[in-house]
C-alpha cells in the first residue's frame, strides 16, 4: 500500500489569495479526514468525509473553507481570501471503517500567508 | 466535548532507559478508542499503538506499551530501551465517533 499523500507540500502565499490543497488516501480507505496543526500544538479536527458524502465540519471550518471529495477518493481543501492566521501545517488523513477505522496521517500541506 | 490532556511538555531520557509519558481524558462515553502518535521532526505523524477501551488487558507494540486506566481516565505511553530514533513530539489521541482529539504533545528527548 502507498500511504496517504498530500499535495503541495509548501504553499507561501499572500494574504487575499485563494489555495487549494489536495489529499490522496490510501486506496481502499472510504473515510478521509482533515485537521489543521499550529505550530507547538496538536492537531485540531476541522471536516470528514466518508465516501463523496460530508458528514461533519468543525466551527473552525469558517465560511472561507471549503472541502470536497467528489468521486469518494481524493480530497481538496479550498481557503479563500486567506488570512495570516490561517498559516498553519494542514494535515490529511485516511481510514477504513471495516479496518477498526484507525487513521494514517499524510504529511501534511504547511502554508505560509504573507 | 471530549478533552485530552498532556502534562508534560517536555521529557528527556537516556538512551538504553525506559520513560513514560503521561496522557488524561475526558468523556462520557463508554465505547472509545485511544492512541499514541509520533511526529518526528519531519512532522509525518506515525501511529504507534492503539487501544480500545473495552479491553482490559493494556496493547503492546515491541518497546512500546501502555497503561490504561479506564476508571481514572488515564492512558500512559511507556517507552521502553530508548532509542535515538523515538526522539519526536508524542501525541495522545482519544476517537469516540469518528473525528480524533489530541492533547497538546510531549516533545520527548534521547540523550546518548
Amino acid at each position: 500500500d502507498t500511504g496517504v499523500s498530500q499535495d503541495p507540500r509548501h504553499k507561501i502565499t499572500k494574504r487575499g489569495q485563494n489555495v487549494t490543497f489536495r489529499c490522496d488516501p490510501i486506496s481502499e480507505h472510504n473515510r478521509l479526514y482533515w485537521y489543521r496543526q499550529t505550530l507547538g500544538q496538536g492537531p485540531e479536527f476541522l471536516t470528514y468525509f466518508q465516501n463523496e458524502a460530508q458528514l461533519e465540519k468543525s466551527r473552525l471550518l469558517s465560511d472561507r473553507f471549503s472541502a470536497e471529495r467528489p468521486k469518494g477518493s481524493f480530497s481538496t481543501l479550498e481557503i479563500q481570501r486567506t488570512e495570516q492566521g490561517d498559516s498553519a501545517m494542514y494535515l490529511c488523513a485516511s481510514s477504513y471503517t471495516r479496518q477498526q477505522d484507525t487513521q494514517y496521517f499524510g504529511p501534511g500541506t504547511r502554508l505560509t500567508v504573507l | 466535548a471530549q478533552t485530552v490532556t498532556q502534562s508534560q511538555p517536555e521529557m528527556s531520557v537516556q538512551e538504553a532507559e525506559t520513560v513514560t509519558l503521561s496522557c488524561t481524558y475526558d468523556t462520557s462515553e463508554s465505547d472509545y478508542y485511544l492512541f499514541w502518535y509520533k511526529q518526528p521532526p519531519s512532522r509525518q505523524m506515525i501511529l504507534v499503538i492503539r487501544q480500545e477501551a473495552y479491553k482490559q488487558q493494556n496493547a503492546t507494540e515491541n518497546r512500546f506499551s501502555v497503561n490504561f486506566q479506564k476508571a481514572a481516565k488515564s492512558f500512559s505511553l511507556k517507552i521502553s530501551d530508548s532509542q535515538l530514533g523515538d526522539a519526536a513530539m508524542y501525541f495522545c489521541a482519544y476517537q469516540g465517533a469518528q473525528k480524533l482529539v489530541f492533547g497538546q504533545g510531549t516533545r520527548l528527548t534521547i540523550n546518548p
